[in-house]
């Protein structure tokens, strides 16, 4: 069965520090999320993506944070100037149209020091 | 914010049903009902959705209300790899809209 395939699994990093997170996205998906959760907290939402362009994103997207599909697999999310905040679970994930479900990622765990 | 209401926790003997309520009240008539599981801090995983009529998969079955203001989702015979938090989302049909997230249930299946 296809999925949603996110690396590293667990990222480690200074604060002030960029970092990208990577996913790879179901063959022949057309949307693409990004959710995060902070440990003991909801999932949250923070972008979604089409056709190269940003969706929706919400007030924690703000200009430090930016998503990229750079070819035609990989859908990344960067982080330029890691904060303590930023610590958390980020999931990836994607759905093929409208009548579809989004289908989620293992995730990669952030931890800023 | 969530435009569902579920019980913060709930028990249930392994190989028993577990039955999970949600509540839906402000629900629209072009909303689906959607569940979803979290197993410790993996990703959501999908297990059912529905509009209006009872839904069954090979995971579990939904039920809702004939006014569609609350929904149970019922895993037959529970396992003790069904511990998880569990989601009730409503969302607009045919619409590519982020998923709001509430808090959930978190169900422990014991021994």
């Amino acid at each position: 069965e296809p999925e949603v395939t996110q690396t590293p699994s667990h990222q480690v990093t200074q604060m002030g520090q960029e970092v990208i997170l990577r996913c790879v996205p179901i063959s022949n998906h057309l949307y693409f999320y990004w959710y995060r959760q902070i440990l003991g907290q909801k999932v949250e939402f923070l972008v979604s993506f089409y056709n190269n362009e940003i969706s929706e994103k919400s007030e924690i997207f703000d200009d430090q944070f930016s998503v990229e599909r750079p070819d035609g697999s990989n859908f990344t999310l960067k982080i330029r100037s890691t904060k303590l905040e930023d610590s958390a679970m980020y999931f990836c994930a994607s759905i093929g149209g409208a009548a579809d479900t989004q289908y989620f990622g293992p995730g990669t765990r952030l931890t800023v020091l | 914010d969530a435009k569902t209401t579920q019980p913060p926790s709930m028990d249930c003997a392994e190989g028993r049903a577990a039955n999970l309520p949600c509540n839906h009240s402000t629900i629209s008539g072009n909303e689906y009902v959607y569940w979803y599981r979290q197993i410790h801090s993996q990703g959501p995983q999908y297990i059912i959705h529905g509009l209006k009529n009872n839904e069954t998969n090979e995971m579990a079955s939904l039920i809702i209300t004939e006014d569609r203001k609350s929904s149970t989702l019922i895993l037959p015979h529970a396992t003790l790899r069904d511990t998880a938090v569990y989601y009730c989302i409503v969302r607009i049909v045919y619409n590519t809209d982020k998923l709001i997230f509430g808090t959930g249930t978190r169900l422990q299946v014991f021994p």
